[in-house]
């Protein structure tokens, strides 16, 4: 089994929906975060958790929220959906310790598209 | 803020050569992380080798190494002995300690091994 599992792993709805994109893991790490990314842009930080109680937004988080269940859950969510948020998005995870030394851990992203 | 650049849109190499994938970055601080993270075509984010600032030795796993000028602050990839498996999309990235494991990423290079 993955160690950082995200569901769906693509979705196609419509301008105005409102989407959870949800991701787990099983490695026991503190950090979680959310990426979206987008041809030629590169991986841009939504919004990241250091613990259940740590939520930061990072540099892209308007049109997006997120919810930290547990340590190992961590969600992301788009009230109203629309065209622009069209993008692959990741989550990732890392240990507190070491930093460098313990990169991040993707998952297997999840494609979504705003019709 | 820190900026990560890779210049190289797309390249493309024969199997069993040689090619370097370019990287440079800004940052003021002295304490940081760089890593080469490798996207086949089935999306998942490998980490592919990682380097610490304030180690002068390159970093090397296997047939991938770098080539870390930090006065310059350049990180370049090099693949050697290129195999069908490596085409990828590559992206570089910045960590930097002050701010707790957040990356930064380039906007990829698109490599294509040929036979």
């Amino acid at each position: 089994d993955a160690d950082v599992t995200q569901t769906p792993r693509n979705r196609i709805t419509k301008t105005g929906k409102r989407i959870m994109l949800e991701c787990s893991q099983t490695k026991g790490h503190d950090r979680m975060y959310w990426y979206r990314q987008d041809p030629g842009l590169g991986l841009r930080l939504i919004y990241y958790s250091f613990d259940v109680k740590d939520i930061n937004k990072g540099e892209i988080s308007d049109g997006y929220s997120v919810s930290r269940q547990a340590q190992a859950k961590f969600s992301l969510s788009l009230e109203s959906a629309i065209p622009n948020q069209t993008a692959l998005y990741f989550c990732a995870t890392s240990d507190r310790q070491g930093l460098g030394n313990q990169p991040q851990h993707f998952g297997d992203g999840t494609r979504l598209s705003i019709l | 803020a820190q900026t990560v650049t890779q210049s190289q849109p797309e390249m493309s190499v024969q199997e069993a050569e040689t090619v370097t994938l370019s990287c440079t970055y800004d940052t003021s601080e002295n304490n940081y992380y760089l890593f080469w993270y490798k996207q086949p075509p089935s999306r998942q984010m490998i980490l592919v080798i990682r380097q610490e600032a304030y180690k002068q030795q390159n970093a090397t796993e296997n047939r991938f190494s770098v080539n870390f000028q930090k006065a310059a602050k350049s990180f370049s990839l090099k693949i050697s002995d290129s195999q069908l498996g490596d085409t990828a999309m590559y992206f570089c990235a910045f960590l930097n300690t002050g701010t707790a494991s957040k990356l930064t990423f380039g906007t990829g290079t698109r490599l294509q091994v040929t036979l």
